[in-house]
């Protein structure tokens, strides 16, 4: 079954350091990824989309075939980043989003 | 800008009752969805509507159904509520022309059983 698996719930970092939420998928086919977040008492928005391979607030994820991946990565942490980070997938030809369990991104002062 | 509106932020309902959480969309988007929203679960979709009077089960419809009469309107019906239903459920809608199309969520309805 179609799986999208975030292992860890909790990532806490210091303002400054690097940053990477992990995202792993299980998939035959094709995939559509996504990085979607919510501040607090914000409602859940999409950040970024492999398709696009953008940059959004400087977070960056590459869609990895072979290890079945896409981390979100960021190179100097933000108190601003903390939130909520969900990873989700859809497949061929479907309207449906397959969500990870998310990870709460804490950056400390 | 998509704007998705629930109806109610907050609802406190009694167990046996039926409950209806509405959610209107305005950026004429094909697709609308119910999801909802548990610690340690992630987002786990309920029902989802690609046109109007047109619905498909998601991975946990057991207990709820929906209602989609108008394009821009979609409605999450509990036929009978059980305390185990007490959950934030999030509306969602996308544009039904491509499967990577993102989608854009409410704000929430966070529903308690009693």
């Amino acid at each position: 079954a179609q799986r999208v698996t975030q292992p860890e719930k909790l990532l806490s970092v210091f303002k400054g350091a690097p940053v990477e939420l992990k995202c792993n998928y299980s998939y035959s086919g094709s995939p559509e990824l996504f990085w979607y977040v919510q501040y607090s008492r914000q409602r859940l928005q999409l950040l970024l989309r492999h398709i696009s391979r953008e940059s959004i607030k400087g977070f960056t994820a590459d869609l990895n075939k072979g290890e079945t991946s896409f981390h979100l990565k960021k190179p100097f942490a933000q108190e601003e980043d903390s939130a909520m980070y969900y990873c989700a997938l859809t497949m061929d030809s479907s309207y449906k989003l397959i969500f990870g369990s998310g990870t709460r991104l804490l950056v400390r002062p | 800008d998509v704007k998705v509106t629930q109806s109610s932020r907050y609802l406190v309902k009694r167990t046996g009752e039926k409950v209806f959480l509405e959610c209107v969309q305005d950026m004429d988007h094909e697709n609308m969805f119910w999801y909802r929203q548990d610690p340690g679960l992630g987002l786990r979709l309920i029902y989802f509507s690609y046109d109007v009077k047109m619905k498909e089960k998601g991975d946990i419809p057991e207990g709820y159904s929906v209602s989609r009469e108008k394009k821009e309107r979609f409605s999450l019906i509990l036929e009978s509520a059980s305390t185990n239903q007490t959950s934030m459920y999030l509306c969602a809608s996308s544009l039904g022309l491509l499967s990577n199309q993102p989608q854009h969520f409410g704000d929430g309805t966070r529903l308690s059983i009693l």
